[in-house]
């Protein structure tokens, strides 16, 4: 079965601490990857992707991600948290090929807690 | 990017009641998803909506529980009906755009 894993529930960083959510996924082929932030009683907002080409891609607030083909794992980086960062990240994939119409696997998402 | 726009943003219904949930996108797409968001839970895929033919449910989801309509591509409804407690939760719209999806702010709802 398709499956993103994100294995912390909860990652705590101090401000201006580099930071890392972790990402991990099962699914066929060569699926497209993205972040999501949802900020509480927010939708979600699209943070960045990796469609092909260079392994580390970067998003929106200063927020990139590293694809890693051999390990399928897309981990979430800042170099310097903010505490208007801390809300709760998603991974997703989207399986791609014939057949996929485009729906998102979701991981059970990650709250980042920036302390001051 | 197309902007999505959901209403109601949210309610509060009595259990056996339905409740019609409204996704408008600013652009005509061809694909749109319907997910439920469980407290504290990750999101579910409920179904899909593709214009002109019946929308595909994901496992655990029936269309008795939760019909949905495409009428054009740009519009589409998720009913949540008989409700019950365990359906509140956030309900949120996006259609497949090339690469990423776009949401909209979701619905929350709360059955009493």
């Amino acid at each position: 079965a398709q499956s993103v894993a994100q294995p912390e529930d909860q990652v705590n960083v101090a401000e201006g601490n580099p930071l890392t959510v972790k990402c991990t996924y099962s699914v066929s082929g060569n699926p497209y990857l993205f972040w999501y932030v949802q900020y509480p009683n927010r939708g979600l907002q699209f943070l960045l992707k990796y469609i092909t080409g260079d392994n580390l891609v970067k998003g929106s607030y200063g927020f990139e991600a590293e694809f890693n083909k051999s390990q399928t794992s897309f981990h979430l980086k800042k170099p310097s948290a903010l505490v208007s960062d801390s809300a709760l990240y998603f991974c997703a994939v989207r399986p791609h090929g014939s057949g996929n119409t485009g729906k998102l696997i979701f991981g059970q998402g990650t709250t980042l807690q920036v302390k001051p | 990017s197309a902007v999505i726009s959901q209403k109601p943003s949210r309610d509060i219904c009595q259990r056996g009641t339905s409740l019609t949930i409204q996704c408008q996108v600013d652009s005509q797409v061809t694909m749109m998803f319907w997910y439920r968001q469980q407290p504290g839970q990750s999101l579910t895929l409920i179904a899909t909506a593709n214009q002109g033919s019946e929308a595909t449910y994901e496992s655990g989801f029936v269309i008795d529980k939760f019909p949905i309509s495409r009428p054009n591509l740009t519009f589409s409804t998720l009913t949540v009906s008989n409700l019950s407690p365990e359906d509140s939760s956030i309900y949120l719209c996006t259609h497949s755009g090339n690469t990423e999806a776009f949401f909209g702010q979701g619905t929350r709802l709360t059955v009493v």
